[in-house]
């Protein structure tokens, strides 16, 4: 079975960072783009950060850039979301997605696998 | 940015209707749109993409069409299990961005 479960979420304070990771299964890892998604409460999607297979290639979002680090790890199946200066408005619930089809650079045709997220809030 | 505006972003259908969402590019995007359905306390799922092309056992009552800039997701005949908000996206190009959303509800 086909599976990313998130895991790392949690309380912060503001200004402090937080990891978040992605366990993948069922499928060939290193064959596909990976994407984290977020999700404020009560609003809609947000793309957060891409990443190629090789992690030669790397997006942001313009609310995360300079803040937030996207990273995998191939031999351990694991994609991760490094998040620093973390902002009230980072609170989401956070989503992996993995990219629908195989590539060597970013390609981006349709996230068709998601984990059930993990909750980032930050309040002080 | 490309920015994506869907329409309208709510509704209320019966059991059995045909359902439109449409979605708009602020620029041409190819066919580089997609759908995806979002239940209350789930992930979304990825119903269609690259505008047309339905995913595997999402039922063949869901139709997408549209190219440029312009886009339409149609649910034929609305069932039970339709209800729910729909978000396209465009993989045109990063930063990838996503319409409002439509939630479909029950008349």
């Amino acid at each position: 079975e086909v599976q990313l479960v998130e895991s790392g979420g949690g309380l912060v304070q503001p200004g402090r960072s937080l990891r978040l990771s992605c366990a993948a299964s069922g499928f060939t890892f290193d064959d596909y783009t990976m994407h984290w998604v977020r999700q404020a409460p009560g609003k809609g999607l947000e793309w957060v950060a891409s990443i190629s297979w090789s992690s030669g290639n790397i997006a942001y979002g313009d609310s995360v850039k300079g803040r937030f680090t996207i990273s995998r790890d191939n031999a351990k199946n694991s994609l991760f979301l490094q998040m620093s200066s973390l902002r009230p408005e980072d609170t989401a619930l956070y989503y992996c997605a993995k990219e629908r089809i195989t590539g060597t650079t970013l390609n981006y045709h349709g996230m068709n696998v998601w984990g059930q997220g993990t909750t980032v809030t930050v309040s002080s | 940015d490309i920015q994506m505006t869907q329409s309208p972003s709510s509704l209320s259908a019966s059991l059995g209707d045909r359902v439109t969402i449409t979605c708009r590019a602020s620029q041409s995007i190819g066919n580089y749109l997609n759908w995806y359905q979002q239940k209350p306390g789930t992930a979304p799922r990825l119903v269609i993409s690259l505008t047309s092309l339905l995913q595997s056992g999402v039922p063949s009552r869901y139709i997408g069409s549209g190219s440029g800039t312009d886009f339409t997701l149609t649910i034929s005949s609305l069932q039970p299990e339709d209800f729910a908000t729909y978000y396209c996206q465009q993989s045109y190009r990063a930063p990838l961005t996503f319409g409002g959303g439509t939630k479909v509800e029950i008349k």
